[in-house]
């Protein structure tokens, strides 16, 4: 298992910012995810950040507005850049629990509640 | 596309009544449906994952079972503390990415 930390837990935002998340893991990970909830929505995948190597991003998502930091195999920051009231949501950080890659078993932090207004 | 529709969207139940979740999918080549479940203002909790059609998890009063279409979650004489989002997800291809449906909002009543 894997125990992960987000910060901010919440926060509320004026429209035109950039907010960073963080999310640190209690253990060595290869892949972290990003996933946005919104309101009445399916969880969906921002994008995938692997350590030394750019973040890949899914599709509707552009890493001009979603810039993604992998420094070390515990660590990631997402950042919400140039907000609108379109992006408040909860954001999720998630790595996999397994010991075998890509089995979709996720360990997901508490998330991140932005209110941009 | 890969596509996953849950219903009932909520679903109100009295404590020991028993019922089942549904989740149906759309995908090409699934490689495997999951089951999780989300208590507010927590991320999501991995209950389950289903490879094949006939196959059955169970883990204390719930069950879930896989067909080629669709996925139960069933809910033997629940209690107030399940309570909860129970989200289902799908991967499939070579692709790892899940893909989820919106969830269904469960509430026991004592």
């Amino acid at each position: 298992s894997a125990v992960i930390s987000q910060k901010p837990s919440r926060d509320i935002c004026q429209r035109g910012t950039s907010l960073t998340i963080q999310c640190q893991v209690d253990s060595q990970v290869t892949m972290m995810f990003w996933y946005r909830q919104q309101p009445g929505q399916s969880l969906t995948l921002i994008a995938t950040a692997n350590q030394g190597s750019e973040a890949t991003y899914e599709s509707g998502f552009v890493i001009d507005k979603f810039p993604i930091s992998r420094p070390n195999l515990t660590f990631s920051t997402l950042t919400v850049s140039n907000m609108s009231p379109e992006d408040s949501s909860i954001y999720l950080c998630s790595v996999e629990g397994g010991m075998t890659p890509n089995t979709g078993e996720l360990f997901f932090g508490e998330g991140s509640r932005l209110t941009v207004l | 596309e890969d596509q996953v529709t849950q219903s009932p969207e909520a679903l109100r139940l009295q404590e020991g009544e028993s019922s089942s979740l549904n989740c149906s999918y759309t995908v090409s080549g699934l490689r495997g449906l999951f089951w999780y479940r989300q208590d507010p203002g927590k991320g999501p909790e991995f209950l389950f994952t289903l490879y094949s059609a006939g196959e059955e998890k169970e883990k204390e009063r719930l069950k879930a079972t896989l067909t080629k279409k669709e996925s139960f979650l069933h809910i033997t004489a629940p209690k107030p503390e399940d309570s909860a989002t129970y989200l289902c997800a799908v991967q499939a291809g070579s692709n790892y990415k899940l893909t989820f449906g919106k969830g269904t909002l469960l509430t026991v009543n004592p």
